[in-house]
């Protein structure tokens, strides 16, 4: 497997623009989870989904951000428009059985 | 009650030492309970996971011990290495609608000094 992929892995954006961060998820797994991590924060879930459906979307901040999965090997997070308080390490997971595999994160600056 | 309290937030230990970290929760549906790895520009990875039918989990040199009654867990390094320097987050879920919600800790911060 090549495991989670993530893009782009590092995003300077000026605030008010709007960012799209980009998740394939292992293939065969069934549920995609978004984490956003922060040294405040920690580890927080963003929003998940059950074969292609979200389930759960309450930790998703703000009306500002917004998640798709169009089909089971693709799902975007999408933050419009942007702030500073957005700048964060963004991470894309997908499950398998009991385990969540996580990609390497996108890293987003809100500048 | 959807809160996972971890601590310390960061542990230095010698090499050889025995790492703890340890992490208490309040919601008693929780059912699974895993520990991620995770190192420096790196997303977290499994290390180990338990379930409260167990009191204890070994793989390797890493351990979990559980306490139902306390409800805590703890994660145990032995003869801890350099290499297993990384941020440690313990975490806990329960199974919803077939999708697995886990709820993380702060992290630990672990050195390992040569």
């Amino acid at each position: 497997d090549a495991g989670v992929i993530q893009s782009p892995r590092h995003e300077v954006t000026e605030m008010g623009q709007e960012v799209t961060l980009r998740c394939k998820p292992i293939s065969g797994h069934n549920s995609l989870f978004w984490y956003r991590q922060t040294m405040m924060r920690g580890l927080e879930l963003l929003i998940y989904f059950n074969n292609n459906v979200p389930i759960d979307d309450s930790g998703m901040p703000e009306d500002r951000f917004s998640a798709k999965m169009p089909n089971a090997s693709f799902s975007t997070l999408k933050i419009q428009p942007s702030e500073p308080r957005d700048s964060a390490v963004y991470f894309c997971a997908s499950r398998r059985e009991n385990t969540i595999y996580f990609g390497e994160g996108s890293w987003l600056t809100v500048v | 009650q959807q809160q996972v309290k971890q601590s310390p937030q960061s542990l230095i230990v010698q090499k050889g030492g025995i790492s703890i970290i340890n992490c208490a929760y309040e919601n008693t549906a929780f059912d699974y309970f895993p520990w991620y790895q995770q190192f420096p520009g790196k997303g977290p990875a499994l290390l180990i996971a338990i379930r409260p039918d167990v009191s204890e989990k070994k793989e390797g040199r890493f351990t979990i011990s559980f306490n139902k009654s306390a409800k805590q867990f703890s994660l145990h390094i032995m003869d801890s290495q350099p290499g297993d320097s990384a941020t440690y987050f313990c975490a806990a879920s329960r199974g919803i609608q077939g999708a697995q919600k886990l709820v993380f800790g702060q992290g630990t911060r672990l050195t390992i000094n040569p």
